[in-house]
């Protein structure tokens, strides 16, 4: 296990579609992060889990966006119904307390 | 609410010389200081972190300062070197210390000219 895993690394979707996105995290990381990057600016937080529990929501998240981590382990972003403001770098990262966050690759989501 | 805020949003150093980038932050429970370094269609990676009971952590070429009273931290890159040419962002969390959620600053883009 070297790291923090994101699949897929691009997804190009029309408008209106569903998109679901893959993290596998670092095995021994019982946190769980999304955070969302669009060009030019630094990440903003999304959600965590930690284990399987959703600890937290940002008001990004809207009805249109749903995380889950099933067994406290791989988590899953979906997004329904996309709109072109969700083209974006999403991305990964897992982190242990007192251990620094490890960021993942990010899949980058384009909307047209 | 921009509770990071970062500068400059972009710097170009020669070769061998010294980088300097600021942040300042409005929420005095933040208490963990992370800087991280990105390349492009990469994620980022954490370079150096520094808690607001020291005022200077060096680790090789790179080096935080913090002020608590001024609510302001620096990242300083010592003998830059055209490899460090990436975007550079400062984050504080709160409560939990490292495994808590980021506030990140805008970024900033080094270029260093060899």
């Amino acid at each position: 296990d070297t790291g923090v895993s994101q699949n897929p690394r691009h997804k190009i979707t029309k408008r209106g579609q569903n998109v679901t996105f893959r993290c596998d995290p670092i095995s021994e990381h019982n946190r769980l992060y999304w955070y969302r990057q669009t060009l030019g600016q630094g990440p903003e937080f999304l959600t965590y889990f930690q284990n399987e529990a959703q600890l937290e929501k940002s008001r990004l998240l809207s009805d249109r966006f749903s995380a889950e981590r099933p067994k406290g382990s791989f988590s899953t972003l979906e997004i329904q119904r996309t709109e072109q403001g969700d083209s974006a770098m999403y991305l990964c990262a897992s982190s242990y307390p007192t251990v620094g966050y490890t960021f993942g690759s990010g899949t980058r989501l384009t909307v047209v | 609410q921009q509770q990071v805020k970062q500068s400059p949003q972009s710097l170009i150093v020669q070769k061998g010389g010294i980088s300097i980038i600021n942040c300042a932050y409005e929420n005095t429970a933040f208490d963990y200081f992370p800087w991280y370094q990105q390349f492009p269609g990469k994620g980022p990676a954490l370079l150096i972190a520094i808690r607001p009971d020291v005022s200077e952590k060096k680790e090789g070429r790179f080096t935080i300062s913090f002020n608590k009273s001024a609510k302001q931290f620096s990242l300083h890159i010592m003998d830059s070197q055209p490899g460090d040419s990436a975007t550079y962002f400062c984050a504080a969390s709160k409560g939990e210390t490292s495994g808590s959620r980021l506030t990140f600053g805008e970024g900033t883009q080094l270029t260093v000219n060899p």
